[in-house]
């Protein structure tokens, strides 16, 4: 089975400054890899994923990832936090090749932004 | 295009009772996973249904059950609730069963049983 670490389940960052949320998966051959974000009350919101050679992939909201076969990381950046950005954020990976389309989440890092 | 709904919201239950939980897929999926979201946890994989079948299933017992139905919409239900079933379950669709696609969640159904 997969594992998923996501390293500091809080993470705290002025307005303005850089935002890094870590993630790390187990598995040796490297999996689809995604970050989602989940507001207060709500469901789970795709910001990027991971299925191909480009390993620096950009997603919504200015945020971006870089996958790191070396490190088995695929950490999640946004230069500039702005106060919308408070929320949780999961990683997430699945098989590759794989039929089933079964998530494994990392047990998510709550971001807050102070003005 | 319409994205994917759940209900109801919020919902309480006694312990030993049954819930039936309800997911309206996105518009051209055919795919439906369902989580559930411990407090403070990630979401954990219940099963997915792929054209009406039980295409794979993850640690839960057997009292947590599902169907699928021809408009690919999708039910949860759980049998005799325990204390531990309180969490945030979520419904996600997919365009097809396959790993590299993303699945578009709804916004869960939050149920506390007592």
């Amino acid at each position: 089975a997969q594992s998923v670490t996501q390293l500091g389940s809080h993470v705290s960052v002025s307005e303005g400054a850089l935002v890094l949320l870590r993630c790390n998966y187990s598995s040796s051959v490297p999996p689809y890899l995604f970050w989602y974000v989940q507001y207060p009350n709500q469901g789970l919101q795709l910001l990027l994923k991971y299925t191909s050679a480009a390993t620096l992939v950009k997603g919504i909201n200015g945020f971006e990832a870089e996958f790191k076969k070396s490190e088995t990381s695929f950490h999640l950046t946004k230069p500039s936090a702005h106060m919308s950005d408070a929320a949780e954020y999961f990683c997430a990976v699945n098989n590759r090749g794989s039929t089933l389309g079964r998530l494994y989440f990392g047990r998510g890092t709550q971001l807050t932004v102070w003005p | 295009e319409t994205g994917v709904t759940q209900s109801p919201t919020h919902l309480i239950k006694t312990r030993g009772q049954q819930v039936t939980l309800r997911c309206s897929s996105q518009s051209g999926h055919n795919t439906v996973s369902w989580y559930q979201q411990a407090l403070g946890q990630g979401p954990q994989f219940i099963f997915q249904y792929y054209r009406e079948e039980e295409n794979g299933r993850g640690n839960f017992p057997p009292r947590f059950s599902g169907l699928q139905f021809p408009n690919y919409s999708s039910e949860l239900n759980v049998n005799a609730l325990e204390l531990d079933d309180s969490a945030l379950y979520l419904c996600a669709s997919s365009p097809q069963s396959s790993g590299a696609n993303e699945q578009y969640f709804g916004p869960g159904t939050r149920l506390t049983v007592t």
